[in-house]
């Protein structure tokens, strides 16, 4: 079945480093593939998507771009702020059974000051 | 606002008690959806409805029951039979279910403990 496979965390990093946080995926077919963010005690917002081949999605200084050769949705940001430090979700809409969204296990990122 | 809402934010039973969690949207959104997330997890799908008076399970269903009677409410029931209901809860909707490119909007989750 469809699969999302993120890299583990916690990532921890300092204010102005460059974030690079992989995302591999295993579908029929073309899904969307999205970037999710949760911040302590909240449920999930819509980072930034991307729904073919080739296309970038981008928000708030996030970048990821739609892989199909590799598979991947890697999630970059040339320089975090303390305020990115939040779990960050990877997931593709299913193309069968429903169109569900297939979600990783997260990605917890800390930033310091 | 257009929104998710679920109520509570916090939910504390006692074992062997079923309990309700409410999700409301004023989306106008078909497609809704109960997430579980455990510490340090990802997601888990409960249940999914695509249209009112129709839902499916997702896939850790056992000891959860769900409806879907009006477009804006789905509403969860934890019950007595789930062995660790601990957790804390999401709630999200989709415009449409069966468009592959929709992204998905969640409610502030509700955290429920066994106590």
């Amino acid at each position: 079945g469809d699969s999302v496979t993120q890299m583990e965390g916690p990532v921890t990093l300092s204010e102005e480093a460059f974030l690079t946080i992989n995302c591999t995926y295993t579908a029929t077919g073309y899904p969307s593939l999205f970037w999710y963010v949760q911040y302590p005690g909240e449920g999930l917002q819509l980072l930034l998507k991307a729904t073919k081949a080739d296309d970038k999605g981008s928000n708030k200084g996030f970048e990821a771009t739609y892989r199909k050769e590799t598979t991947s949705f890697h999630l970059e940001k040339g320089s975090v702020q303390v305020s990115d430090s939040a779990v960050y979700f990877c997931a593709l809409n299913s193309n069968t059974g429903g169109f569900k969204t297939i979600f990783g296990a997260g990605t917890r990122l800390f930033v310091k000051a | 606002d257009g929104g998710i809402t679920q109520s509570p934010k916090y939910l504390f039973r006692k074992e062997g008690q079923n309990v309700t969690l409410s999700c409301e949207q004023n989306l106008n959104h078909d497609a809704m959806y109960w997430y579980r997330q455990d510490p340090g997890q990802g997601l888990r799908l409960i249940y999914y409805s695509q249209i009112v008076n129709d839902f499916q399970k997702g896939d850790i269903a056992e000891g959860y029951s769900v409806s879907r009677e009006k477009k804006e409410s789905f509403p969860l029931t934890v019950t007595s039979a789930q062995k660790n209901p601990t957790a804390f809860y999401l709630c999200a909707s989709k415009t449409s279910g069966g468009a592959p490119n929709t992204e998905a909007f969640f409610g502030q989750g509700t955290r429920l403990t066994v106590v």
